[in-house]
């Protein structure tokens, strides 16, 4: 069972066109953190947000985290070939299970030239 | 300044043997984190050391093990291997146990036959 449910799995989309990627759960998260992985490499880890409500932006990049901080989104303006890649929600927690973070299975995104 | 460096990058094991990842945190990092990444599973946690003590464990069998050293480096073991086990095996560092952004080596693919 997957602590983190990631939407879409799979997201095959035309250059400049906009998309938005899902994170739920049903578990409360002290910190939830995105990371793009390109074939053959480990995460690179793109944002992190703490607080419920946050919006964070990197660029053509927004990050949102839930009010409940059980759920937080990422929407893509314009995308571009160079976004191609498997985007990871993760979450982390305070307490017994401080420093282990929970993976959603991923989202592939593929932007077309 | 140096990233996560992990030894080697592949591997190939015959069922039964046994194997040793090695993985080199960031200079001044004292939190290391091990996930396996299968198509199928996605990230699932494995262990996670600071300062030399293990911190948190996951649902794994005690076949897999792992150690960190006085200097953060850290080592995984997997003993008795299954075709199960290939998988890409990731290790992450951070600044301080439950910190609010991991970063990624390349990963070491270990393949069973």
């Amino acid at each position: 069972t997957q602590l983190l449910e990631q939407s879409p799995q799979f997201l095959s989309i035309q250059e400049g066109e906009n998309l938005t990627v899902y994170c739920n759960s049903s578990s409360v998260f002290s910190s939830l953190q995105w990371y793009r992985q390109e074939p053959g490499e480990g995460p690179v880890l793109l944002v992190t947000v703490v607080t419920g409500g946050e919006v964070k932006k990197l660029k053509r990049l927004t990050f949102q985290f839930g009010d409940a901080r059980k759920d937080s989104s990422l929407h893509i303006t314009a995308a571009q070939p160079g976004d191609t890649g498997l985007y990871l929600c993760a979450g982390g927690s305070r307490g017994s299970t401080l420093g282990r973070l929970y993976f959603g299975r991923g989202t592939q995104l593929t932007v077309w030239p | 300044k140096a990233g996560v460096t992990q030894t080697p990058r592949y591997l190939i094991k015959t069922r039964g043997q046994q194997v040793t990842l090695s993985c080199s945190p960031i200079s001044g990092h004292r939190s290391v984190s091990w996930y396996q990444q299968t198509p199928g599973q996605g990230l699932q946690f494995l262990f996670e050391y600071f300062s030399e003590t293990q911190r948190n464990k996951g649902n794994f069998p005690g076949r897999f093990s792992g150690r960190q050293f006085s200097n953060s480096r850290s080592e995984m073991n997997v003993s008795t291997l299954e075709l199960g086990d290939s998988a890409l095996y990731l290790c992450a560092s951070s600044l301080e146990a439950g910190g609010y952004g991991y970063t990624f080596g390349s990963g070491t693919r270990l393949t069973v036959v």
